[in-house]
């Protein structure tokens, strides 16, 4: 039972527009909750975050909105480069502190 | 600046055979994870510690057994490998302060169990 869903598990993109990447939860006990992003052969690392007490965060050319009542989060890239192309998880933060990852959304922005 | 550090980058190994994952972070976090990363699965705790001396089951524990040394140093031991623990296992860290929900993941090591 996956607590935290990325349906899609590969979006394409052309450079310059925007990159969406969808992510929902079933625990409205969530507190918080982050993206990572992953190139091939290395480890996640953090990129945005948002407090569950807030619907909007941004950070240059990344914004995570966060809607509670839909138990659901989105990554909005824009303008997507190429650089972008990597795999992109959400993550949950339980109360304990653990955090719980969705599936993954692999980012290709084609020049 | 190392960050998370962890040995060896892969690993073959046949069923039955045993081996330790080192991890190792140079940030003065007091929490450390243990991860693997499996196609169509995301990323799943297998342990956690969050302070030196104290470790916990995540959610996929069974196989696998963890060791925290001191602040620093993780290490995740698999006594007896089986097929199905071939995966990509990522050791990641965190503080307690203000950035205590970012986590600080290592490279990973690449295991095949045969």
């Amino acid at each position: 039972d996956q607590q935290v869903k990325q349906n899609s598990p590969s979006l394409s993109v052309q450079e310059g527009r925007i990159s969406i990447l969808n992510c929902d939860y079933t625990n409205s006990m969530f507190d918080y909750f982050l993206w990572y992003k992953k190139y091939p052969a290395e480890g996640p690392t953090f990129l945005i975050s948002i407090s569950s007490i807030k619907d909007k965060n941004e950070d240059g050319r990344f914004t995570v909105f966060l809607n509670k009542s839909a138990k659901h989060l989105s990554l909005h890239i824009v303008p997507s480069q190429p650089g972008d192309s990597a795999v992109y998880f959400c993550a949950a933060r339980e109360q304990g502190g653990k955090l719980i990852f969705g599936q993954g959304t692999e980012l290709s922005v084609k020049p | 600046n190392a960050g998370v550090t962890q040995t060896p980058k892969f690993q073959v190994l046949k069923t039955g055979q045993s081996m330790t994952l080192q991890c190792a972070q140079d940030m003065n976090h007091n929490s450390m994870y243990w991860y693997r990363q499996d196609p169509g699965m995301g990323l799943r705790l297998i342990y956690y510690s969050a302070s030196e001396g104290t470790t916990d089951k995540g959610e996929v524990p069974n196989g696998y057994n963890v060791s925290r040394l001191n602040k620093r140093e993780f290490s995740l031991r698999l006594e007896s490998a089986a097929p199905s623990q071939t995966s990509v296992y990522f050791c990641a860290s965190s503080s307690d302060g203000v950035a205590k929900n970012i986590q600080y993941f290592g490279a990973g090591t690449r295991l095949s169990v045969l």
